[in-house]
């Protein structure tokens, strides 16, 4: 069964600094990765996917890496401000259309 | 162009009571999905559709009956509510491309009491 883990749960940052979130995973068979935003209350944003046969994608002040291999990805931003406050989840697309989700890591970006 | 939506947004149910949720999207996709969001559980897909007429389960189907009769709408049917079913609900749609992006809708809390 796959298996997608975050860490950290929580992370709080001033404002300016780059960051790193990272998600792991136990089966590297899959057909892309998303990582999503959510907002207290709110539903989910797709901010990048990334395709089994890439290794990175680019948006913005947001890049996110895939190597299957090691079974991670990461979701660095850059130059963080307090509106990137909110939850971020990473999701692997399996076979049977089966979206796994890791448990989010809360990001607090301090002024 | 709204994307996906969902009704209601909120709801209130005593146990052993029925409702159904909707979901609507209007970006012609074929495949649709139902999650349930629980804290400490993440997101878990309860039932999917990948076209008209047709419905699989999903992680967690038990308790939970769906029907996907127009390609834009798929309904998530609680026949009799549990406390074990507060939560809150998404839907989700993606296109049959190579890409398989999911969008999702904005939720629906329910509280079963």
């Amino acid at each position: 069964k796959q298996e997608v883990t975050q860490i950290p749960a929580a992370l709080s940052v001033p404002e300016g600094e780059n960051l790193v979130l990272n998600c792991s995973f136990t089966d590297s068979a899959i057909y892309n990765l998303q990582w999503f935003r959510q907002d207290p209350g709110k539903g989910l944003t797709s901010l990048l996917l990334i395709q089994s046969s890439q290794r990175e994608q680019t948006s913005g002040r947001l890049n996110a890496s895939l190597d299957k291999s090691s079974g991670r990805s990461t979701l660095y931003i850059a130059a963080s401000q307090p509106g990137d406050s909110a939850t971020y989840l990473c999701a692997l697309l399996r076979a049977g259309n089966m979206l796994t989700f890791g448990g989010g890591t809360r990001l607090m970006v301090k002024p | 162009n709204a994307g996906v939506t969902q009704t209601p947004k909120f709801r209130v149910l005593k146990t052993g009571q029925s409702m159904t949720l909707l979901c609507a999207q209007d970006m012609n996709h074929e495949y649709m999905y139902w999650y349930r969001q629980d804290p400490g559980m993440g997101l878990r897909l309860i039932h999917y559709s990948v076209g008209e007429g047709t419905t699989a389960k999903g992680e967690v189907p038990d308790g939970y009956n769906v029907s996907r009769l127009k390609k834009q709408n798929f309904l998530l049917g609680l026949e009799s509510a549990a406390p074990s079913q507060t939560s809150v609900y998404f839907c989700a749609s993606s296109n049959r491309d190579w890409v398989h992006e999911q969008y999702f809708g904005p939720g629906t809390r329910l509280t079963v009491t």
